[in-house]
């Protein structure tokens, strides 16, 4: 398997809702990352795991909050989110932290009403 | 702090004409740069990146760092090559941050 999958593909939700995203990749990568996107915008990053220690964190606000159960998996929880969070969420994995070629998923379109 | 600068949001060449999309970035040190393309309704892919120097697709990209610029060049457009195009920088070697440029739709006219 040399893909990232990600689900749901599509999301709505509401201000007080509770949801996760979730990412899977089966390549054996130690490093995997959450970017947020923007309509006609590009990625912007979010956090990194490495090791499945999270390494960066791009000051996000604390309604995202990200876990690396083990390291083929990545979720994004998402808690009293706002209308501007709506966009696509795209999950990546490299080799290494820091390897030079990342690998994306599909995205998960998010909708908060 | 760093960053990248795609200055054509978006470039429109007829099939079979050369393609040169530009991409400039703002870093003091010795950067590692990539071409990410989007083709419709696919995932973000890696082109090429610069250490490599290796041609992709007939797409090439020469690191300029007098010029602070990574453009991106192919002689001859195909129709296939319509995308969007982002332009990212790493800051070091091993860095973990990729930074984006606003990206390039590029259309290929028949």
């Amino acid at each position: 398997d040399t893909e990232v999958t990600q689900t749901p593909k599509h999301l709505v939700m509401g201000m007080t809702n509770k949801k996760s995203l979730k990412c899977e990749q089966h390549m054996g990568h130690r490093a995997m990352y959450w970017y947020k996107q923007k309509a006609k915008k590009p990625p912007e990053l979010m956090f990194v795991y490495s090791y499945e220690k999270l390494s960066i964190n791009e000051s996000v606000p604390s309604r995202f909050s990200p876990e690396c159960p083990n390291s083929s998996l990545l979720n994004l929880h998402l808690h009293a989110l706002q209308p501007e969070d709506s966009a696509l969420y795209l999950c990546a994995s490299s080799q290494d932290p820091g390897y030079n070629e990342q690998f994306f998923g599909p995205g998960t379109r998010l909708t908060v009403l | 702090a760093q960053r990248v600068t795609q200055p054509e949001k978006l470039l429109s060449v007829f099939k079979g004409a050369p393609v040169e999309l530009k991409c400039n970035y703002s870093y003091s040190g010795s950067p590692e740069l990539f071409w990410y393309v989007q083709y419709s309704r696919q995932r973000l892919q890696l082109l090429l990146r610069h250490i490599s120097r290796e041609s992709i697709k007939g797409f090439t990209a020469d690191l300029n760092k007098g010029e602070t610029s990574f453009h991106l060049k192919k002689p001859f457009a195909q129709e296939e090559d319509s995308a969007m195009y982002y332009c990212a920088l790493k800051t070091t070697p091993g860095a973990q941050k990729l930074v984006f440029g606003q990206g390039t739709r590029l259309t290929i006219n028949p």
